[in-house]
Parts: C-alpha cells; sequence; structure tokens
C-alpha cells in the first residue's frame, strides 16, 4: 500500500498565477481533505471531499477549489496567487463511517513558494 | 470554535528521559484526539489514535492519554532517543481536524 501520494513535492509560482496539486488517497478511503500549513504553524483545514462533493469547508477563499474523481483521487486549485499562499498543502485521506471519524494519514505535502 | 493549545512549544532533553508533550482544548465534544510526528518539511506520520470512548493508547515507549472532560491530552515518550527529535502535533477530531501548533522536541545525544 502507497499510503497517500502527494504531486509535487515542490512548486514555485509567480503571484497571480494558478496552481494544481494533486493528492492519492490510502486504498480504501474514500473522504480527502486539504490542509495549508504556514511555517512553524499547525495545520488550517481547508476543505474536504466525500462522494465527489465539497463536504466542509474552512476559512479559505473563493479562491481555494477542488475536486474528487470517481476514484476518490482529488486536486486542489489555487486562483490568483498570492505571497501569502506560500506553505506546505498537507492532503488526508481517511474512511467514512458516518459520524465517528477513523484514522487520518496524511500526505508527504507539496511544499508551494509564491514568488 | 475549537481552539487547541500545545505545551511546551519547545523542548530540549537529553537522551534517555522520560517526557510529557500537554494538548489541551477547549470544546470536549470530539470524536477522537490524533497525535501525530512532522521532521522538518515533510508531512505527518500518525503516532496514535485515541477514540472518544477510550482513555489511553499505548504503542511501543509513547502512550497517549485522554480526558475529555477537562479537555487534556498527553503524550507520554519514554527512554527518548535522538531519533525522536520532530514535531508533535496534536489533533482534535470533530467535523474537521484542530491542530496545535506543536511542541518541537530535541533529544540530545
Amino acid at each position: 500500500d502507497a499510503g497517500v501520494t502527494q504531486s509535487p513535492t515542490h512548486l514555485i509560482k509567480t503571484r497571480g498565477q494558478q496552481v494544481t496539486l494533486r493528492c492519492s488517497p490510502k486504498s480504501g478511503h474514500d473522504t480527502v481533505s486539504w490542509y495549508q500549513q504556514a511555517l512553524g504553524q499547525g495545520p488550517q483545514f481547508i476543505f474536504q471531499y466525500y462522494e465527489e462533493e465539497e463536504r466542509q469547508r474552512g476559512n479559505f477563499p473563493d479562491r481555494f477549489s477542488g475536486h474528487q474523481f470517481p476514484n476518490y483521487s482529488s486536486e486542489l486549485n489555487v486562483n490568483a496567487l498570492l505571497l501569502g499562499d506560500s506553505a506546505l498543502y498537507l492532503c488526508a485521506s481517511s474512511e467514512d463511517r458516518g459520524v465517528v471519524w477513523t484514522e487520518a494519514f496524511f500526505g508527504q505535502g507539496t511544499r508551494l513558494t509564491v514568488v | 470554535k475549537q481552539e487547541v493549545t500545545q505545551i511546551p512549544a519547545a523542548l530540549s532533553v537529553p537522551e534517555g528521559e522520560n517526557l510529557v508533550l500537554n494538548c489541551s482544548f477547549t470544546d470536549s465534544a470530539i470524536y477522537n484526539l490524533q497525535w501525530f510526528r512532522q521532521d522538518p518539511g515533510k508531512g505527518l506520520t500518525s503516532l496514535l489514535l485515541i477514540q472518544s470512548s477510550q482513555r489511553e493508547q499505548t504503542s511501543g515507549r509513547l502512550n497517549a492519554s485522554l480526558d475529555k472532560s477537562s479537555g487534556r491530552s498527553t503524550l507520554y515518550i519514554a527512554a527518548s532517543q535522538p531519533g525522536d527529535s520532530a514535531t508533535y502535533l496534536c489533533a482534535a477530531t470533530g467535523n474537521q481536524f484542530y491542530f496545535g501548533t506543536g511542541t518541537s522536541l530535541t533529544v540530545i545525544p
């Protein structure tokens, strides 16, 4: 089992550009969540996808959008990049069991640098 | 809104010492409490998951406890090793993960 895989590992973009990050969940997991971790901070929840729909969303602007595919993989898109979007973006996968959350597994992250 | 705090922010101990990391949360209506390890610039590695109905979990030299009524969890590391040096994050799960800012641990050989 490859676990949660994210691509690319590192990315440098120019302010104003758009970026797409990708995540493949752990085998058997159907729920994907995205987090942003600024340097020295804990991860902040962006949104969660389940059954190809955004189920929950944190306090992030509409510039942040996502998608989940039938194979449960997911993309995070960020438009009109700002310098403040520079961070480690983490993908977490889990198995939905109703209200009882199970253990989440995180990928190695994508380090995005906006210049 | 759930607020998670971790104390201390940084800790430096000599090899072989036992240590305790603290995590507190403001809303006791959590599903689980999960402890993670993060190496510099890397993702999160799950260490222990305590479900809301449990009091503690153990894995090797690690033991985590949960007291929902007081909003506290502790991670106990026995006989620390230099390889334990990392940032340790706790996360309370409600409808999402709420993370603390972590404790940066350095174990000195």
